[in-house]
């Protein structure tokens, strides 16, 4: 079953402008992950935060994990038409040795 | 260079022919996996494997069968495919938690 969901489901905004996508999910989790996936092509992890921790950053990217909401927060700063692509968040749930994945956020951005 | 490889990326086949994705990975992951990919499904976990002679059903399995004879490969079998497995299937591998994935295999059953 999933546990991960994405919103919104797709974003359209312009090139430079910050791209916020979120992710609940429904049980306790070791970590979060959020991976991209350009069209049919396969998955490539971007960041992970861990559960006792807040706030990621790596390069554009800012991570927020919020284990009291079961929520997370992907935002990609000034974005640019290269970052076009679909965004998962995937958890790894205490009881279980596994990636679970949302459906996805389809990111698009406008020259 | 570190990677996951499937074969193949694209196969057309009929209903009942039986058939192998192959799946190799040059990292000496002991976490290997395979999902496929649907159309407002996400991404759906078929079979995963936690080292050799190690494996276990995830959400989808039904129609499916997996061997893990050695650590670097981890086939994908569709002993008689059918329609409703048309779709994009992903390996992946993974080291502690970060996933490594392959570039896909689309399969259309026809």
């Amino acid at each position: 079953s999933q546990q991960g969901e994405e919103d919104p489901q797709a974003l359209s905004i312009q090139e430079g402008e910050n791209a916020t996508m979120n992710c609940s999910y429904k049980t306790s989790i070791n970590n979060l992950q959020w991976y991209r996936q350009n069209s049919g092509r396969g998955l490539v992890h971007l960041i992970l935060i861990r559960s006792n921790e807040r706030e990621k950053h790596s390069g554009r990217l800012r991570v927020t994990l919020d284990t009291s909401k079961k929520s997370s927060s992907l935002l990609i700063t000034a974005s640019r038409a290269a970052d076009t692509a679909s965004y998962f968040c995937a958890t790894v749930p205490l009881s279980a040795q596994k990636l679970v994945f949302g459906q996805g956020t389809r990111l698009t951005i406008n020259p | 260079e570190a990677q996951v490889t499937q074969n193949p990326r694209y196969l057309i086949t009929v209903t009942g022919k039986k058939l192998t994705v192959t799946c190799s990975q040059n990292m000496n992951h002991e976490y290997m996996s395979w999902y496929r990919q649907d159309p407002g499904l996400g991404l759906r976990q078929i079979y995963y494997s936690m080292n050799v002679e190690v494996t276990d059903k995830g959400d989808v399995p039904e129609g499916y069968k997996v061997s893990r004879k050695e650590k670097r490969n981890f086939p994908l079998i569709l002993e008689s495919p059918s329609p409703n497995q048309t779709s994009l299937y992903f390996c992946a591998s993974a080291r502690g938690t970060e996933a490594f994935f392959g570039q896909g295999t689309r399969l259309t059953v026809v």
